[in-house]
């Protein structure tokens, strides 16, 4: 079966940092895009940034909000993905997805996601 | 970044209804939008990819329609199993962004 799992959430303070997990199973992300999702408590989806396949480059590229704080990698040999996020905001409060980006053609689409993982930013 | 709206932000219907929710895009982004689906507590489900795209897996009563600015998820008869949020994301611009939301509920 294919599957994302978050890990790494949890409670920090303003200013604080922490590492997001979202290791893959039933499939390898050596030739996948992956993205990161973030949903703040009652409010709507927000797209956080991807970072590419090492093939296609590796690169990243970031939501407005989080460029400069939040740097993505991957360890394709774990089978996972990262996501470290520094100068942590109250505002950064939220369930944090990881999705893999389809490609058909030149449409690209968040096709499997995490169950995520919960940030909690407060002092 | 290219701003995505759905407006209403909610939506009364009965099951058996015929639905359209809608997306406007700040500027034209040809047919790259994509449809989600997502209920509460869970991750969202990919419905619909470029603009009228059926994901595979996801019943054919959801179409989707538009171009440029305009789009429509459509639900041609509402399933009980169908009250959720639907989220419209473009993917035209290497930045994605996602309308509000519009929280489909039953009436």
């Amino acid at each position: 079966e294919v599957q994302l799992v978050e890990s790494g959430g949890g409670l920090v303070k303003p200013g604080g940092s922490l590492r997001l997990s979202c290791a893959a199973s039933g499939f390898t992300i050596n030739n996948a895009w992956m993205n990161w999702v973030r949903q703040a408590p009652g409010k709507g989806l927000e797209w956080v940034g991807r970072i590419k396949s090492k093939p296609d480059g590796g690169a990243t590229d970031y939501a407005a909000p989080v460029k400069g704080r939040f740097t993505f990698s991957r360890d394709d040999s774990k089978n996972t993905l990262y996501l470290q996020m520094n100068s942590l905001k109250t505002e950064d409060t939220a369930m944090y997805f990881c999705t893999t980006e389809r490609i058909t053609g030149s449409y690209y689409y968040m096709d499997v996601w995490g169950k995520g993982t919960t940030v909690t930013v407060s002092s | 970044d290219i701003q995505m709206t759905q407006p209403p932000s909610s939506l009364s219907a009965s099951v058996g209804d015929r639905v359209t929710i809608t997306c406007r895009a700040s500027q034209s982004i040809s047919s790259y939008l994509n449809w989600y689906q997502q209920k509460p507590g869970k991750a969202p489900k990919v419905l619909i990819y470029a603009a009228s795209s059926l994901q595979s897996g996801v019943p054919s009563r959801f179409s989707g329609s538009g171009s440029g600015t305009d789009f429509t998820l459509t639900i041609s008869s509402l399933q009980p199993e169908d009250f959720a949020t639907y989220y419209c994301q473009q993917s035209y611009s290497t930045v994605y962004t996602f309308g509000q939301g519009t929280k489909l509920e039953i009436k």
